[in-house]
Formats: C-alpha cells, structure tokens, sequence
C-alpha cells in the first residue's frame, strides 16, 4: 500500500490570490499520478493524470506538475475564485489508485 | 450518460443489520471500486474487480463482501453492520487501469451503523 501525502490539509485564501499545494508518493514502482476535485456532497472530479517526469498539465487557471525522480506534484491555481473552494485529492498508483487525504481549500470572496 | 449510479443515496442500519450497496455504470468500464472516505483520511480502498466474475480485496476490506455477477453492476455487502462501518461509500470504475485513465466516481452513499 502506497503512502501518498498532501499538504496543507487545509488553506483559505482571498478570491484573486494564486495558491499551490503539494502532493508526495514513493518514487520507486510509480504508474500515475493523479488529480481530483471534490466538492462538498458531490462525487470526486478528475482533473488531470500525469506519467511521465516532467508532465505539466493545465485547465484554465488550474495547472499541475510532476516530478518522478522525488516523488512529489504540485497542483497550482492562478487568481482563486470562491468557485474553486473544494477538496483537491491527489492519488497515485502501484495498480490501484491509493488516495491522499486531500487538501481542502477555501477562496474567500 | 448516466456515468456510475450508487443506490442507496443514505442508509441508517441497526448494529447486526445487513444491507447491499448498489454500484451501475453505464460506460462499458472493466474495472470498478468501492472506496470508503472517513474524516481525515482520504478515500480507502475496500474491494475492486477487473471484470465480470472478479473480485480482490482491497486495503480495508474486513466486514464487507461484494460481488460482480454482471459488467455493469458492482455490489457491496455488509453481513453484520457495526458502528466502525458508519462511513461516505463511494463506488468508482476506469477503462482499464493502464496509466493515463482517470477514475469515473459515484456520487456517494452516506451510511450511518446505530
């Protein structure tokens, strides 16, 4: 069972900042690297699946990064909106998806 | 395109009681998953299946039993519902799981064990 770490577990900001936050996985036996957004009472969104070292992926003013070698991918989102107010899960895979705890984030207006 | 239906929406058990969770999906998808998401801990595989007439346990699959009879349906059975089970279940499914394919998620059953 992998151990996949986010960090924070939890951020507010204020609508316009640009936040970033951090996910971990062992580096060793990796697949993928993934990404959802999950709103409160709705299921889980993906947002992005990364393999390759060096993958940069983006949707609108939402972009992520990975890197293999040290095991860790960034999720970063430009001019925050109370829209992106959500919890942003990170999981990667060995076979099966094993899941971080997420970040959950708060965009004040 | 309905996606993945999950059947119960909310469920409250009794200690003892059993029940069954319903996971369908519509998109032709070999493999499917039953999560739980507890406080603080993310979502935790319980079992999954790789196609019809398979299933493997997952990380925490004590207490539960499922099975997948046909594709598109992906049951999950708590024989004898304790209070350690009162969780969010979210059923999930994927193409394959080569590299590169996102996971389709449920939108959750909310269950409470008294």
């Amino acid at each position: 069972i992998l151990n996949v770490e986010q960090s924070p577990q939890s951020l507010h900001v204020q609508e316009g900042d640009s936040t970033n936050f951090t996910c971990s996985f062992p580096s060793s036996n990796f697949y993928a690297l993934h990404w959802y957004r999950w709103e409160t009472a709705k299921s889980p969104e993906a947002l992005f699946v990364m393999t390759l070292n060096g993958d940069e992926k983006k949707k609108g003013r939402i972009s992520a990064t990975l890197n293999t070698k040290e095991g860790y991918s960034y999720l970063y989102i430009k001019g925050s909106q109370p829209e992106d107010s959500a919890t942003y899960l990170c999981a990667s895979t060995a076979g099966q998806l094993t899941f971080g705890s997420g970040t959950q984030l708060t965009v004040l207006p | 395109n309905a996606g993945v239906t999950q059947t119960p929406k909310f469920r409250v058990l009794k200690t003892g009681q059993s029940m069954t969770l319903l996971c369908a999906q519509d998109m032709n998808h070999e493999y499917m998953y039953w999560y739980r998401q507890d406080p603080g801990m993310g979502l935790r595989l319980i079992h999954y299946s790789v196609g019809e007439g398979t299933t493997a346990k997952g990380e925490v699959p004590d207490g539960y039993n499922v099975s997948r009879l046909k594709k598109q349906n992906f049951l999950l059975g708590l024989e004898s519902a304790a209070p350690s089970q009162t969780s969010v279940y979210f059923c999930a499914s994927s193409l394959t799981v080569v590299e590169g394919i996102s996971y389709t998620f449920g939108s959750g059953t909310r269950l409470t064990v008294v």
